[in-house]
């Protein structure tokens, strides 16, 4: 059973301000990571998916990197804004079920 | 991407009662989802609910609680029965689609239905 991790719980930042978050996931047996953004009262979207070891994704001032043999992807958000502010749940699949295993997710607050 | 409508949104409800959430898709798809976020938990899989057939539960998680309808390709119904304070939550219905590019499949999501137990 996947056991997805992240950190920290929660976070607040300035306005401006570059800021990064950390999944970690069981390293055997790994199909693949997502990254998804959820603002209060909508759909979680999806962010990035990552499959290969070193794999690096932007979108805009969004970026995600992977590292499937130490079993952990970061998130990085340059230049924060207010509209930053959602939780950020990543997930896991492995090659066995495939189902996406969420994490608990990272609550950013960016403070105006 | 696909357009995924849940209803309703949100309801307060009684302990003791039962609550059906409606979830449909703008598009056939294969794979339909239930999931559940308890407040500060993490977003947990109920249910994979299949077409003309019955429901596949994760652990923890039964029929009689959580009793699930799939029709046909384009909807999908989650029951939550008998409720208690512990079942508010916010509950998701989602969908597995090829992107384009890519083989792995992603998950789209709609907007969810929080509900509160009293």
């Amino acid at each position: 059973i996947l056991n997805v991790e992240q950190s920290p719980q929660s976070l607040h930042v300035q306005e401006g301000d570059s800021t990064n978050f950390t999944c970690s996931f069981p390293s055997s047996n790994f199909y693949a990571l997502h990254w998804y953004r959820w603002e209060t009262a909508k759909s979680p979207e999806a962010l990035f998916v990552m499959t290969l070891n070193g794999d690096e994704k932007k979108k805009g001032r969004i970026s995600a990197t992977l590292n499937t043999k130490e079993g952990y992807s970061y998130l990085y958000i340059k230049g924060s804004q207010p509209e930053d502010s959602a939780t950020y749940l990543c997930a896991a699949r492995d090659n066995y079920g495939q189902n996406f295993v969420f994490g608990p997710g990272t609550r950013l607050s960016v403070l105006p | 991407s696909a357009v995924i409508s849940q209803k309703p949104s949100r309801d307060i409800c009684q302990r003791g009662t039962s609550l059906t959430i409606q979830c449909q898709v703008d598009s056939q798809v294969t794979m339909m989802f239930w999931y559940r976020q308890q407040p500060g938990q993490s977003l947990t899989l109920i249910a994979t609910a299949n077409q003309g057939s019955e429901a596949t539960y994760e652990s923890g998680f039964v029929i009689d609680k959580f009793p699930i309808s799939r029709p046909n390709l384009t909807f999908s119904t989650l029951t939550v029965s008998n409720m208690s304070p512990e079942d508010s939550s916010i509950y998701l219905c989602s969908v597995v689609l090829v992107t384009s590019g890519l083989n792995t499949g992603e998950l789209f999501f709609g907007e969810g239905s929080r509900l509160t137990v009293l």
